[in-house]
């Protein structure tokens, strides 16, 4: 079965480095996302991407964050300029459509534990 | 608005029991309400999911109901085994109009099934 697969699966970082979370989303779907949660939090919606642009940021998602297609497997989320409160596993998802309906399911990857030193 | 709350925070059943897992929303746009399961080290994976436009929804020993006035659903998980053990998030999304909606997760119920 078609999987989302995010790498690395832990990152361990200083603060104030940059850092590359990679995914490579299912590869028939268009519609890419990145969620974050902090430890022993709820998951948060960081960024949508579809058609080789944002669809939609929640407030999280500062100028310290991009993300990017590279090429046609690749998604990849960097953070700038990394602070400690940006510690938490980030999760990459996908999906074939981008509303609610059955066909639109998204599909997590295991995630990148990120530590920020 | 945009929250989803989610109770209780954990859950302890024996097997053959029923879990029970409730959530509120807000957002009178949200329309379409998934549930996820996530076991330690993995991500969320899609369980079930319901529209308003039915008040239940059951595959195989999981059941969604759902409440449209009171703004309110849950999981009913019947004869709970070992294996159900995990962590398990609602979610709400908008879901029409064909652009990719985000998923609003609630804080997620750690659910122990015990032998």
């Amino acid at each position: 079965e078609p999987e989302v697969t995010q790498t690395p699966s832990h990152q361990v970082t200083q603060m104030g480095q940059e850092v590359i979370l990679r995914c490579v989303p299912i590869s028939n779907h268009l519609y890419f996302y990145w969620y974050r949660q902090i430890l022993g939090q709820k998951v948060e919606f960081l960024v949508s991407f579809y058609n080789n642009e944002i669809s939609e940021k929640s407030e999280i998602f500062d100028d310290q964050f991009s993300v990017e297609r590279p090429d046609g497997s690749n998604f990849t989320l960097k953070i700038r300029s990394t602070k400690l409160e940006d510690s938490a596993m980030y999760f990459c998802a996908s999906s074939t459509g981008g509303g609610g309906g059955s066909t639109d399911t998204q599909y997590f990857g295991p995630g990148t534990r990120l530590t920020v030193l | 608005q945009q929250q989803v709350k989610q109770s209780p925070q954990s859950l302890i059943v024996q097997k053959g029991g029923i879990s029970i897992i409730n959530c509120a929303y807000e957002n009178t746009a949200f329309d379409y309400f998934p549930w996820y399961q996530q076991f330690p080290g993995k991500g969320p994976a899609l369980l079930i999911a319901i529209r308003p436009d039915v008040s239940e929804k059951k595959e195989g020993r999981f059941t969604i109901s759902f409440n449209k006035s009171a703004k309110q659903f849950s999981l009913h998980i019947m004869d709970s085994q070992p294996g159900d053990s995990a962590t398990y998030f609602c979610a709400a999304s908008r879901g029409s109009g064909g652009s990719n909606y985000k998923l609003t997760f609630g804080k997620g119920t750690l659910l122990t099934v015990n032998p």
